[in-house]
């Protein structure tokens, strides 16, 4: 246990379905992630929040939408997915951004596009 | 040329030997390096972090780094079975305040 907690941990949804994962922190951390891992390739960074404001997007397509409501949670809303976004996804969370902060990951969301 | 890179093995040490995993890094001013974990099926687990020249030791772990060499290496010793896993190197480069992961080295303990 980590103090990342993702929901849910594994999810079927269709191309046409909208869906959200959640990320849920206790660690009191101000930084929070959105990797992506898909089969045989380095994990990928979706986005990143930094006191609840996003710092980056790295040119993820729009049927991804992340929302930070507060430092302690985030989430990544899905819609209109293709049979290649299916992958791990993985929250993380630091204290920040400084250079010297460690990452703590999620157990991650295994999701399938059918 | 990635920014970030290890072989991807797999890598296979009997139990009991020493494990070395190697990662290289393109950018020369990046100053933090980690080294995680990851067991078939499951999430990136942090082993451990350095930003300094030279050897860090915890446990059975040490992490070494020559900033000059753009390198960066982990060492098991005393190899057990269920260090068995994918061990990913990441560094966070001067131009990003996050992790650059690379591919990761598929490691095997046998018994």
């Amino acid at each position: 246990e980590t103090g990342v907690t993702q929901t849910p941990r594994h999810l079927v949804m269709g191309m046409t379905n909208k869906k959200s994962l959640k990320c849920e922190q206790h660690l009191g951390h101000n930084a929070m992630y959105w990797y992506k891992q898909s089969a045989k390739k380095p994990l990928e960074l979706m986005f990143v929040y930094n006191f609840k404001e996003q710092t980056e997007n790295n040119s993820v397509p729009s049927r991804f939408s992340p929302e930070c409501p507060n430092s302690s949670h985030l989430f990544l809303h899905l819609h209109t997915l293709q049979p290649e976004d299916s992958a791990l996804y993985l929250c993380a969370s630091s204290q920040d951004n400084a250079w010297d902060t460690e990452a703590f990951f999620g157990q991650g969301t295994r999701l399938t596009v059918v | 040329q990635k920014e970030v890179e290890q072989n991807s093995g797999p890598l296979s040490v009997p139990e009991g030997a020493i494990a070395s995993l190697n990662c290289t890094y393109s950018d020369r001013v990046s100053q933090s390096f980690f080294w995680y974990r990851q067991y078939s099926g499951k999430s990136p687990e942090l082993i451990m972090s350095i930003y300094s020249n030279g050897d860090k030791e915890d446990g059975r772990f040490t992490a070494q780094l020559n900033k000059a060499s753009q390198y960066v290496s982990l060492l098991i010793r005393d190899s057990q079975p269920s260090d068995s896993a994918t061990y990913l190197c990441a560094v966070k480069l001067s131009s990003a305040r996050q992790l650059t992961f690379g591919s990761g080295t598929q490691l095997t303990v046998l018994p």
